[in-house]
């Protein structure tokens, strides 16, 4: 059974704070991790797409690391803003097959 | 440019009732997706088109769900004799490539089944 699991369920945090999150995924097999942010009343929008072991991401405050020998990827966001509340999504993909997996989520509250 | 769209936006339905969801995807995209979220739950996958061709349905729910996509481009998600555990958010994505390339979000149909 193929599972993505993302840690903590939900996070509050200070407005200024730096936080990460964890996607732990399947190691074998792996094609590519995505990272979506999805907030309320609106789409999911994708953040990052890994593919290479030891891929670092960064876009503004917001960066991503992979590891796929030990199937594992962070999410750092740097200094928290209020509009980065929202729920922030992991999903795997295995190769030959386009199945997207995704994890239930990790609902980050930022309070100014 | 015009991104993903979905029709309707909300559905209210009687039980038993068959009902038919609408995807736009991005001009040029070849791979087209449709996920669920239930109340409470993450997203589920139903299936991916590639082009017209669904090579994998295993994400569908029950024979009572089916999806098609005609010239490349619109697809259709229909449910037949829904079931009030179909009420969810239906969300449809495409993408430019199939394998690993990010994913654009339609807002989704909220489906509701009294």
């Amino acid at each position: 059974i193929l599972n993505v699991e993302q840690s903590p369920q939900s996070l509050h945090v200070q407005e200024g704070d730096s936080t990460n999150f964890t996607c732990s995924f399947p190691s074998s097999n792996f094609y590519a991790l995505h990272w979506y942010r999805w907030e309320t009343a609106k789409s999911p929008e994708a953040l990052f797409v890994m593919t290479l072991n030891g891929d670092e991401k960064k876009k503004g405050r917001i960066s991503a690391t992979l590891n796929t020998k030990e199937g594992y990827s962070y999410l750092y966001i740097k200094g928290s803003q209020p509009e980065d509340s929202a729920t922030y999504l992991c999903a795997f993909n295995l190769p030959g097959g386009f199945k997207t997996i995704f994890g239930a989520g990790t609902r980050l509250f930022v309070k100014a | 440019g015009a991104g993903v769209s979905q029709s309707p936006s909300n559905k209210v339905t009687e039980k038993g009732k068959d009902v038919e969801l609408r995807c736009d995807p991005i001009s040029g995209h070849t791979a087209l997706y449709w996920y669920r979220q239930s109340l409470g739950q993450g997203l589920e996958f139903l299936i991916y088109f590639q082009g017209n061709s669904a090579p994998d349905k295993s994400g569908l729910p029950s024979d009572r769900f089916s999806a098609e996509r005609t010239g490349g481009s619109v697809s259709t998600l229909t449910i037949q004799r829904t079931q009030q555990e179909d009420s969810a958010v239906y969300l449809c994505a495409s993408s430019l490539t199939s394998h690993g390339s990010e994913q654009f979000f339609g807002p989704g149909t909220r489906l509701t089944v009294l």
